[in-house]
């Protein structure tokens, strides 16, 4: 069965610079897409940035990239230049073919000023 | 643009009441639904999607079900709440020009008394 790790249930970082949020996973499947979500406090989640698989380069969208390491089987997240509105709760999720999506247990950023 | 709608935004129900959750989705169709719950401080559980009217897959037996009697409106119901229904129950979409991204709406914050 699949799984999402997330060891880490809360981080702080200074503003403006780097973080990394960890992330692995166990699948079976050679198909499959990895996201990352943020939910602030509000409680909405907000779609960051995905990695497919098959993906032969690292996703980046804007401030957030994505360092996949297909062998390792993580698929961390980094936020470059972190601002006080990145504070927010992390999600990293799996889909397999099937649709649904497995998520971890959370990481909770906490920017400092 | 696609936008998606939930309501209630809060609810306080006693044990043993009914419960109708309703998500509606515009600006697009055919979409898949789905409906999650997020337990204080964890990550989010599939509970029930949709691939079409009528159409309604259930993830975990629970004391809940799902309808989905039109195309783009997708509701959770109980007949009678337990304790453990309480969490923030999220509803999400899929089906954009990125066909691997789930969108999800604002979320229904439920306790159960």
């Amino acid at each position: 069965a699949q799984k999402i790790t997330q060891t880490q249930p809360g981080m702080f970082v200074q503003e403006k610079e780097a973080v990394t949020l960890d992330c692995t996973y166990d699948t079976s499947d050679p198909s499959y897409g990895l996201f990352w979500y943020k939910q602030p406090s509000s409680g909405e989640m907000i779609f960051l940035i995905y990695q497919g698989s098959y993906d032969q380069q690292n996703a980046t969208e804007g401030r957030y990239s994505l360092n996949f390491q297909k062998a390792r089987k993580s698929a961390n997240l980094v936020i470059s230049a972190s601002q006080l509105g990145d504070s927010a709760m992390y999600f990293c999720a799996m889909r397999l073919s099937a649709r649904q999506l497995t998520f971890g247990s959370g990481t909770q950023l906490t920017v400092l000023p | 643009s696609q936008t998606i709608h939930q309501w209630p935004a809060t609810l306080v129900q006693p044990v043993g009441s009914p419960l109708s959750l309703e998500c509606t989705v515009e600006g697009t169709s055919n979409p898949n639904l789905y409906w999650y719950r997020q337990a204080a401080g964890r990550g989010l559980q599939l509970l029930f999607y949709s691939v079409g009217i009528g159409q309604i897959s259930s993830e975990v037996p629970q004391n809940l079900s799902a309808s989905r009697p039109q195309d783009r409106q997708f509701i959770l119901s109980s007949k009678k709440l337990l304790l453990s229904d309480s969490g923030f129950y999220l509803c999400a979409w899929e089906g954009g020009f990125r066909t691997y991204e789930q969108y999800f709406g604002p979320g229904t914050r439920l306790t159960v008394t």
